[in-house]
C-alpha cells in the first residue's frame, strides 16, 4: 500500500481484557518496529522485525506483551491482561534496512485501558 | 545508553519569526540522526536527517546540522508560518551489530504559531 495502515485507530479496553493491534507496513519493507508513546512523550521503542524473524524484543515492557509477524508482512502487536499503564499510542513504523532510510510511520493506535 | 535530549516546549512564536529548537545526544558509536514532526491528529513523518558528521540535512525550509564535536542537531527554520504548528521530535539511530537500527526519540517540543 501507499503508507503504513494500522487498526483500530481506537481501542478502548476494560482492565483485563487482551487486545490485538494491527499494522500493514508498505509492501516491500522488510523492517517492521513497534513503538509506544504514551502521553506527552516520545515513542519508545517495543520490538523490531526483520521479514518475519523478531530480532529485538528488548523494549516489551512485561511478558504480557507479544508481536509477530508470521508471513514477513502484517504484524500483530497483542497485550493480554491489559492494565492501565499500557494506556498509550502504539505506533507501527515500516522501512528498507539500513537507518539511512528512515521510517514511514502509521497513525498509530491509541489505546485506552478503563 | 543512547539518548537524545530536547528542548521543552511549548514554544510560541508569531508568524515569520526565526526558530530554534535545541537537541543534543549521547551515542557511543556514530548515529545518523532525525527531525520527525507529528501533525495534529496525524502520524510521525520524517522532517529531515543527517547521516555523518557536518552534513545538514533540509526540508520545507526547516534545516538541521550534524554537530559531532557539540553533539548537537538543532532544527532552525527563518520564517516560521501556522502551518508549521505541530510537535518536533528529534531522534537518533544507531545500528547495534547491523541488527536492529531503531530509534532513540526525545520528549518532543510542541512549537504553536500565531498569525
Amino acid at each position: 500500500g501507499a503508507g503504513v495502515s494500522q487498526s483500530p485507530r481506537y481501542k478502548v479496553a476494560k482492565r483485563g481484557q487482551d487486545v490485538a493491534l494491527r499494522c500493514d507496513p508498505i509492501s516491500g519493507h522488510v523492517s517492521l518496529f513497534w513503538y509506544q508513546q504514551a502521553l506527552g512523550q516520545g515513542p519508545e521503542f517495543l520490538t523490531y522485525f526483520q521479514n518475519e524473524a523478531q530480532l529485538d524484543k528488548s523494549g516489551l515492557p512485561s511478558d504480557r506483551f507479544f508481536a509477530e509477524r508470521p508471513e514477513g508482512s502484517v504484524s500483530t502487536l497483542k497485550i493480554q491482561r491489559t492494565q492501565q499503564e499500557d494506556s498509550a499510542v502504539y505506533l507501527c513504523a515500516s522501512s528498507l534496512p539500513g537507518s539511512n532510510y528512515g521510517y514511514t510511520f502509521g497513525s498509530g493506535t491509541r489505546l485506552t485501558v478503563v | 545508553g543512547d539518548s537524545v535530549t530536547q528542548m521543552e516546549g511549548p514554544v510560541t512564536l508569531s508568524e515569520e519569526a526565526c526558530l530554534t529548537i535545541n537537541c543534543t545526544y549521547t551515542a557511543t558509536g556514530y548515529p545518523s540522526l532525525f527531525w520527525y514532526v507529528q501533525y495534529p491528529g496525524e502520524g510521525l513523518q520524517l522532517l529531515l536527517k543527517a547521516t555523518k558528521a557536518d552534513d545538514k540535512g533540509s526540508n520545507k525550509g526547516f534545516e538541521a546540522t550534524y554537530r559531532k564535536e557539540t553533539t548537537s542537531f538543532h532544527l532552525e527554520k527563518g520564517s516560521v508560518q501556522v502551518s508549521d504548528s505541530a510537535v518536533y521530535f528529534c531522534a537518533l539511530s544507531a545500528f547495534e551489530g547491523g541488527a536492529t537500527n531503531k530509534l532513540i526519540f526525545g520528549t518532543g517540543t510542541l512549537l504553536a504559531v500565531q498569525p
